[in-house]
């Protein structure tokens, strides 16, 4: 389909293994969101990719987390040194031009940290 | 600070009555508000948007309010059906240093029953 997709659906890994989680946003979206969502939590905003600007990062929590956005499409957020409260589902969403449009969500990832 | 308050209390109604969802927020002067629809295991769908010089907006059974006085939003589904059962969030603009963003509530879950 032409929708946002990401990768892996789910991912368990090890405390202190770093993991990367992997989004590819609707073609022709210029902006792209990571959020990160926690068992019966709103969405944490992360990170914003808007065209060749610089990134908005101030929804990190931490200098573990990380973000790029390779020729303006696929984007790919890393997580280094996992710990278990970065267990959450992890959600990708695109919007056409800026943040003051509707965005289209991927399927999350599901991390589990054990 | 500025808040986003949906009822975390779940909402159940029988089908075909009208269910009403509420979306409060504070410290914000938001240009526009959104609502989105999720369903467990997958990533918010968008529903419906608001700009703050509009007071109502209705699409096919929904129907959202915007009071920017009172700092509420109201979701209606009118004749509700079981399929409509799901969490539903609102979503704010957000003014930051690194440009305007969406912040989401928490959601409030309905439940349509037979």
């Amino acid at each position: 389909g032409a929708g946002v997709s990401q990768s892996p659906s789910n991912k368990v890994t090890e405390k202190g293994k770093d993991v990367e989680l992997r989004c590819d946003p609707i073609s022709g979206h210029t902006a792209l969101y990571w959020y990160r969502q926690s068992l019966g939590q709103g969405l944490e905003f992360l990170i914003y990719f808007q065209g060749n600007s610089a990134p908005d990062k101030s929804g990190l929590p931490s200098d573990r987390f990380s973000a790029e956005r390779t020729g303006g499409s696929v984007s790919t957020l890393t997580i280094q040194r996992t710990q278990q409260e970065d267990s959450a589902v992890y959600l990708c969403a695109s919007s056409l031009y800026n943040s003051q449009e509707t965005q289209y969500f991927g399927p999350g990832t599901r991390l589990l940290v054990l | 600070s500025q808040k986003i308050e949906q009822n975390s209390e779940a909402l159940n109604i029988q089908e075909g009555k009208t269910a009403t969802l509420t979306c409060n927020y504070t410290n914000y002067s938001p240009a526009y508000l959104q609502w989105y629809r999720q369903d467990p295991g997958r990533g918010p769908v968008f529903l419906l948007l608001i700009r703050e010089n509009e007071k109502e907006k209705r699409k096919e059974r929904l129907k959202v309010t915007f009071d920017t006085t009172l700092k509420q939003s109201l979701f209606h589904i009118t004749a509700s059906q079981p399929a409509d059962s799901a969490t539903y969030l609102c979503a704010l603009e957000r003014v930051t240093g690194g440009g305007n963003k969406l912040t989401f509530g928490t959601g409030t879950q309905l439940k349509v029953e037979l």
